[in-house]
């Protein structure tokens, strides 16, 4: 059974950090892109960023510049480094499976981040 | 303002059909797979539809997906009670190198 769980997200004030974390199970990680989807209280769904099976990464301009995303295939786990937050990154946000062929076929259940004063 | 354009809102009676449609353009749909998804409230997006038509294992057949040109249809026959959710439709953009959600659907059954 493919599991997401995503863990670190916290009330943290505008400027801040965080790093959010993602472990799966159920699936090779290493054979597999991943991304990071947010949706920000009562709106839909944004992409965020992805990484590749190996290095490769891709970002939403609103992020690009204060987010990386990686991944440690050695722990089954992908991460979100988020720095330099504003009060528009507050949001749930969900790891999801993939893209492949452009979908994202299992997502985790979100943790939630919320950048206020 | 999303990349793909949704309806913000459809409803039909229960066992009517209701379609869905995703406007985008050629640098996203145009030239990639579309995919669906149906979030329940409170809930986690899941997967309805991939590669513009195909359903994963257990989604049943009354959800459909097309795609033609720069747009995409989701629909949904035999509507239920349970169908009752935000679905949104998403791609790559292969000139931007991101990915793209549209604003999402909110299917109402009246």
């Amino acid at each position: 059974e493919v599991q997401l769980l995503e863990s670190g997200g916290a009330l943290v004030q505008p400027g801040g950090s965080l790093r959010l974390s993602c472990i799966v199970s159920g699936f090779t990680f290493s054979n597999y892109a991943m991304s990071w989807v947010r949706q920000a209280p009562g709106k839909g769904l944004e992409w965020v960023s992805a990484i590749g099976g190996g290095v490769t990464t891709y970002y939403a301009d609103s992020v690009k510049g204060r987010f990386t995303i990686s991944r440690d295939n050695s722990k089954n786990t992908l991460y979100l480094q988020m720095n330099s937050l504003r009060v528009e990154d507050t949001a749930l946000y969900y790891c999801a499976k993939g893209p492949k062929e452009g979908a994202m076929d299992y997502w985790g259940q979100g943790t939630l981040v919320t950048v206020s004063s | 303002q999303s990349v793909l354009t949704q309806p913000p809102s459809v409803s039909a009676a229960p066992g009517q059909k209701v379609t869905i449609s995703c406007s985008g353009s050629s640098s996203n749909i145009g030239n990639n797979f579309v995919s669906w998804y149906q979030q329940l409230p409170g809930t986690a997006p899941k997967l309805l539809i991939y590669e513009n038509n195909k359903r994963p294992s257990g989604i049943p057949d009354r959800f459909s997906g097309s795609k033609s040109g720069t747009s995409a249809t989701l629909g949904i026959t035999g509507l239920q009670t349970g169908d009752e959710a935000d679905y949104y439709c998403g791609t790559w953009d292969s000139s931007l190198s991101v990915g793209v959600f549209g604003g999402g659907t909110r299917v109402t059954v009246l």
